[in-house]
């Protein structure tokens, strides 16, 4: 499968758990963070950003919480659906020089 | 209606060859991106373009070069292909260079022999 030989960090649940997906990030002046959902084939789509004033924000089954003291910023996934297979990324930005630099990605497989 | 569309999908080659990748965005936005996303599905950003003119340009070689005609266009060439360019391209595009999210394509595999 397209698993093999990536060495993704990898989260497995089952259908109609809660997931929570981790992401250390590395630069302490970064003050925009986004979350966004890869499935095969297709490019990397928006889920939810937080900015560095917040330490929580939710969407639809979707919490972000960002702990700036530890850069470290979590996505959790409410009643996890098969639909929900994807690799998951975290993305950092800011300043002037706008640019997103992105995660390593993990891996999140739900079995029905 | 797709909002950042890249064609080709898929684009198989072999070494030496040029070859281009084009990028159109319906969504009116003003910046514009390439990025590569390499076997173990790692994004690193290549290129950012702000209403024609380029931001970012990160430490690629110069065999690639990207080209926007206008807003709603990023093209990619490709130069002198070398089997480490085998990867798989997204471009991207935002509303303004500053906090706010890109929306990707949906990639194009590139495969050189």
């Amino acid at each position: 499968g397209e698993s093999v030989g990536l060495h993704l960090p990898t989260l497995s649940v089952q259908e109609g758990d809660n997931s929570i997906i981790n992401c250390a990030y590395s630069n302490s002046a970064s003050d925009y963070f986004i979350w966004y959902k890869q499935e095969s084939g297709k490019g990397p789509q928006f889920i939810i950003d937080i900015r560095s004033n917040m330490d929580k924000r939710q969407g639809q089954r979707v919490t972000v919480l960002l702990n700036k003291t530890v850069k470290h910023l979590s996505l959790q996934i409410a009643a996890t659906q098969p639909g929900d297979s994807a690799v998951y990324f975290c993305a950092e930005g800011g300043g002037s020089n706008y640019k997103l630099t992105f995660g390593k990605g993990t891996l999140l497989t739900v079995n029905p | 209606d797709t909002a950042v569309s890249q064609t080709p999908k898929y684009l198989v080659t072999q070494m030496g060859n040029d070859k281009s990748i084009k990028c159109e965005q319906n969504l009116g936005h003003d910046t514009m991106y390439w990025y590569k996303q390499d076997s173990k599905k790692f994004l690193k950003i290549m290129f950012s373009y702000n209403n024609k003119e380029l931001i970012i340009n990160e430490t690629v070689p110069n065999r690639f070069s990207p080209k926007s005609p206008d807003k709603a266009h990023l093209n990619l060439h490709i130069n002198s292909l070398e089997l480490g360019d085998s990867a798989v391209y997204f471009c991207a595009s935002s509303q303004g260079h500053n906090n706010s999210p890109l929306h990707f394509g949906n990639g194009t595999r590139l495969t050189v022999t």
